[in-house]
């Protein structure tokens, strides 16, 4: 089974608004951390946010927010007025504690494209 | 401040060749390594991590090895590349501390194409 599922190849969004791109996880884990990185077309993986399994609220960077929702073992990231250098792909990313923290495991991604 | 280099930044190589792809970090020390490697198109996939010179973790059985001379160097190799082998390789490091929230810091990447 798919440990990460982004179910959203790709998105538009309008310059400006807000986007929420999705992520699902599969773990029997209770110690684990969710990741967001953001890929450009250069390539090079940009680390956005990380939510721990035990954190009690959401985490929040600037204009990356994470909406966790432990119950439904989804770690959704919402980007607030996107800009036009938004546009890049985005992966969903967990890491179990019982791997020893050292495997990180990625979803298929999201491409973001935002339009003027 | 610490950073990660990584090269060539691309390669064609013919099937049966050998590869060599380096990663080099600066600013740190005993820092974990990693190399993934990324399809066209899809994420990212654990090859190897290193906690240590000589230490060498795989995830995934394949006609790749990996190696730690250095401290700070971590080498991806292969005897035989394979069609296969084409991809996007990402080397990344992170703090010998490797906790869940142990944010993990990419190389620029190799692309790598074999014909």
């Amino acid at each position: 089974a798919q440990k990460i599922t982004q179910t959203q190849p790709g998105m538009f969004v309008q310059e400006k608004e807000a986007v929420t791109l999705d992520c699902t996880y599969d773990t029997s884990d209770p110690s684990y951390g969710l990741f967001w990185y953001k890929q450009p077309s250069s390539g090079e993986m940009i680390f956005l946010i990380y939510q721990g399994s035990y954190d009690q609220q959401n985490a929040t960077e600037g204009r990356y927010s994470l909406n966790f929702q432990k119950a439904r073992k989804s770690a959704n990231l919402v980007i607030s007025a996107s800009q036009l250098g938004d546009s890049a792909m985005y992966f969903c990313a967990m890491r179990e504690a019982n791997t020893g923290g050292f495997k990180t495991i990625f979803g298929a991604g999201t491409r973001l494209f935002v339009k003027a | 401040s610490q950073t990660i280099h990584q090269w060539p930044a691309t390669l064609v190589q013919p099937v049966g060749s050998p590869l060599s792809l380096e990663c080099t970090v600066e600013g740190t020390s005993n820092p974990n390594l990693y190399w993934y490697r990324q399809a066209a198109g899809r994420g990212l996939q654990l090859l190897f991590y290193s906690v240590g010179i000589g230490q060498i973790s795989s995830e995934v059985p394949q006609n790749l090895s990996a190696s730690r001379p250095q401290d700070r160097q971590f080498i991806l190799s292969s005897k035989k590349l394979l069609l296969s082998d084409s991809g996007f390789y990402l080397c990344a490091w992170s703090s010998i501390r490797a906790g869940l929230q142990e944010t993990q810091y990419f190389g620029p990447g190799t692309r790598l194409l074999v014909l």
